[in-house]
């Protein structure tokens, strides 16, 4: 079963730390993995993009990497700030086409307190 | 600037009532989808849309339905809504065809739909 699971649940850290948000897939076969940022009332918006060939993507102050192998992803964020408070959501897509072919985790909420 | 943008941004409604959501996207996308997020579960998709008179049922369409008559528009029916259907809904538009799923997919700001 295609599956995508993010831990831990929620998060929280004092501004300025890093920290490193986790997860682990089933799709397969596998065509790219993406992770969202969603502030609270608002949409995800895309953060990184990682196809099967790439094992780390940087934007900013957020890297991510791909263990394809392992099936594994984690996104870290450096030096914290206030503003990366929101909920982080990994979405793997499948190498067929189509929009059934999305697989959704249900996030990390992370807080960042001064 | 291109967007996509949903209305209302809130809404209660009764158990039973015809409700509609809009979403309308400036960005000249193709593909169209609606989600619904709740507690515990990953963004879901209801419907969705690869072109104009195109629709496709999603992995929770029950009780949904959509329609395409434009590029820019895809409203969410909810033919008589439930308690169930309480949740948080975004509209998403992607470019390329046939469900563009290797592009970025851009959310509006969703709608939090309460059924009572």
């Amino acid at each position: 079963k295609n599956q995508v699971e993010q831990s831990p649940q929620s998060l929280i850290i004092l501004e300025g730390k890093n920290c490193t948000l986790q997860c682990n897939y089933t799709v397969s076969p596998f065509s790219n993995l993406r992770w969202y940022k969603q502030d609270t009332g608002r949409g995800p918006v895309s953060l990184t993009i990682m196809t099967f060939s790439e094992n780390t993507k940087s934007n900013g102050r957020y890297t991510a990497t791909l263990d394809a192998d392992t099936k594994q992803s984690s996104l870290h964020i450096t030096a914290s700030q206030l503003s990366d408070s929101a909920s982080y959501i990994c979405v793997v897509t499948l190498v067929m086409p189509g929009a059934n072919n999305l697989f959704f985790g249900t996030g990390t909420r992370l807080t960042v307190i001064p | 600037d291109a967007e996509i943008t949903q209305s209302p941004r809130h809404k209660i409604t009764e158990t039973g009532r015809q409700v509609t959501l809009a979403c309308h996207q400036t960005w000249n996308h193709n593909n169209m989808f609606w989600y619904r997020q709740d507690l515990g579960h990953g963004l879901r998709l209801i419907h969705y849309s690869y072109g104009v008179q195109d629709t496709n049922k999603g992995e929770v369409s029950d009780g949904y339905s959509v329609s395409r008559s434009n590029t820019e528009d895809l409203p969410l029916t909810l033919e008589s809504a439930a308690s169930s259907q309480t949740s948080v809904y975004f509209c998403a538009s992607s470019p390329g065809t046939s469900g563009g799923s290797h592009y970025e997919q851009y959310f509006g700001p969703g709608t939090r739909l309460t059924v009572t």
